[in-house]
């Protein structure tokens, strides 16, 4: 069965540094998201991608945020200048033209800032 | 922010026996609404989901009820197995552009005990 995979699985950077976390959404897939989940709370929407634009994007999502599709298979959030509360879970998802309500998910990224 | 709530934040249940997760909502706009299953190092699985034309969709042993008037929603799982132990998290999406953008509840843990 297709899935959705994130690299790395945790990252650990210092507050300041930039990461770029990975995603591989599903391949025949149009619409790709970056959610987030602070420990303890609740998943956030932070943007969706469709047709190698942001579609819409969330108030958490700003400038220091922003994401890429390099190439036909890759999906990358960057993060600029790392926060100490920017430390959570993010997820990827993707999902197809017919039924794009249904997101699916990859296993996440727990990003530590120190 | 608080327009999806899961006002349980678990709910333990015998095998065999129903299970029944709540939400409620308060945006008249979300036009979508799903339920996700988590489990602990995984990202969010898509379970089932109901539009807003509708007040029932069943899936085997999943059954989601919409009670729009009351802006509430609930998961039924008849029979509870241990292997649905899982959070749950309640989801109300609104159409952007052809995609789905969710808001999620803080998720409801379920213990399905044998």
């Amino acid at each position: 069965e297709p899935e959705v995979t994130q690299t790395p699985s945790h990252q650990v950077t210092q507050m300041g540094q930039e990461v770029i976390l990975r995603c591989v959404p599903i391949s025949n897939h149009l619409y790709f998201y970056w959610y987030r989940q602070i420990l303890g709370q609740k998943v956030e929407f932070l943007v969706s991608f469709y047709n190698n634009e942001i579609s819409e994007k969330s108030e958490i999502f700003d400038d220091q945020f922003s994401v890429e599709r390099p190439d036909g298979s890759n999906f990358t959030l960057k993060i600029r200048s790392t926060k100490l509360e920017d430390s959570a879970m993010y997820f990827c998802a993707s999902s197809g033209w017919d039924d794009s309500y249904e997101q699916y998910f990859g296993p996440g990224t727990r990003l530590t800032v120190t | 922010d608080q327009q999806v709530k899961q006002n349980s934040p678990s709910l333990s249940v015998q095998e065999g026996r129903i299970s029944i997760l709540n939400c409620d909502y308060t945006n008249s706009m979300f036009d979508y609404f799903l339920w996700y299953k988590k489990y602990p190092a995984e990202g969010p699985t898509f379970l089932i989901s109901i539009s807003s034309i509708k007040d029932k969709n069943e899936d085997g042993r999943f059954t989601v009820f919409l009670n729009k008037s009351a802006k509430h929603l609930s998961l039924h799982i008849v029979p509870s197995q241990p292997g649905d132990s899982a959070v749950y998290f309640c989801a109300a999406s609104r159409t952007s552009g052809g995609s789905y953008i969710p808001t999620f509840g803080r998720g409801t843990s379920l213990i399905v005990h044998p």
